[in-house]
């Protein structure tokens, strides 16, 4: 059974950083990009980040480049987000997920955690 | 940059049909996915490419895109459909990942 698992979230205050694991379980982890997706609030899904499956490539969301950073341990089958410079806008549910690529070439969402809550307050 | 819009919300009682539309300007040349999300769970995939239809979910959820707009339709809306529904997709380039506002659909 396909499982993914974040962890690591908690109160932060601003300006300060976090570091954002997911556990992935039931598929061959290095064969799949992976994405984390955030949402505030009672608000709306936000794409953060996306990293191929080797980890060569890395992409980031107009709002959190140059302050997130995407990684990942295909030995360990986990992906990581480090957080830095965090802001009260930073405050949402963070999920992990599986990306898949499309006929046409796109990214999708294919599978998702449960999302771990990062909240940035002081 | 881009955008995808949803209306806020879309209400039906239970058997009739449900439309959840999203428009934007690169749908023409970009497929549209189309994500549930019951209260406090996470997003499911619904609808992929358009009009494929994931493994597990009912037949009455359906697919379809015309011009710049891409709408979701569920046939028979269930009271367990309730929830909140995001379309997705990215700009020309494929550079820009975005969802739509989200449309809240109500089954009563």
């Amino acid at each position: 059974e396909v499982q993914i698992l974040e962890s690591g979230g908690g109160l932060v205050q601003p300006g300060g950083s976090l570091r954002l694991s997911c556990a992935a379980s039931g598929f061959t982890f290095g064969s799949y990009a992976m994405a984390w997706v955030r949402q505030a609030p009672g608000k709306g899904l936000e794409w953060v980040s996306a990293i191929t499956g080797s980890g060569a490539g890395t992409y980031y969301g107009d709002s959190v480049k140059g302050r997130f950073t995407i990684s990942r341990d295909n030995s360990k089958d986990t992906l990581y987000l480090q957080m830095t410079s965090l802001r009260a806008d930073d405050t949402a549910t963070y999920y992990c997920a599986r990306d898949f690529k499309a006929a046409i070439g796109d990214w999708f969402f294919e599978l998702w955690g449960r999302g771990t809550l990062v909240t940035v307050s002081s | 940059s881009y955008e995808l819009t949803q209306p806020p919300s879309v209400s039906v009682s239970p058997g009739q049909t449900a439309r959840i539309t999203c428009s934007g300007d690169a749908l023409p040349n970009k497929y549209a996915y189309w994500y549930q999300q019951k209260s406090g769970q996470a997003p499911v995939l619904v609808i992929y490419e358009g009009n494929k239809r994931r493994s597990g979910i009912p037949e009455r959820f359906s697919g379809s895109t015309s011009g710049t707009m891409a709408t979701l339709t569920i046939s028979g809306a269930q009271v367990e459909d309730e929830g909140d529904y995001y379309c997705y997709s990215t700009d020309i380039s494929g550079n820009h990942r975005v969802f739509g506002g989200g449309t809240k659909l109500t089954v009563l």
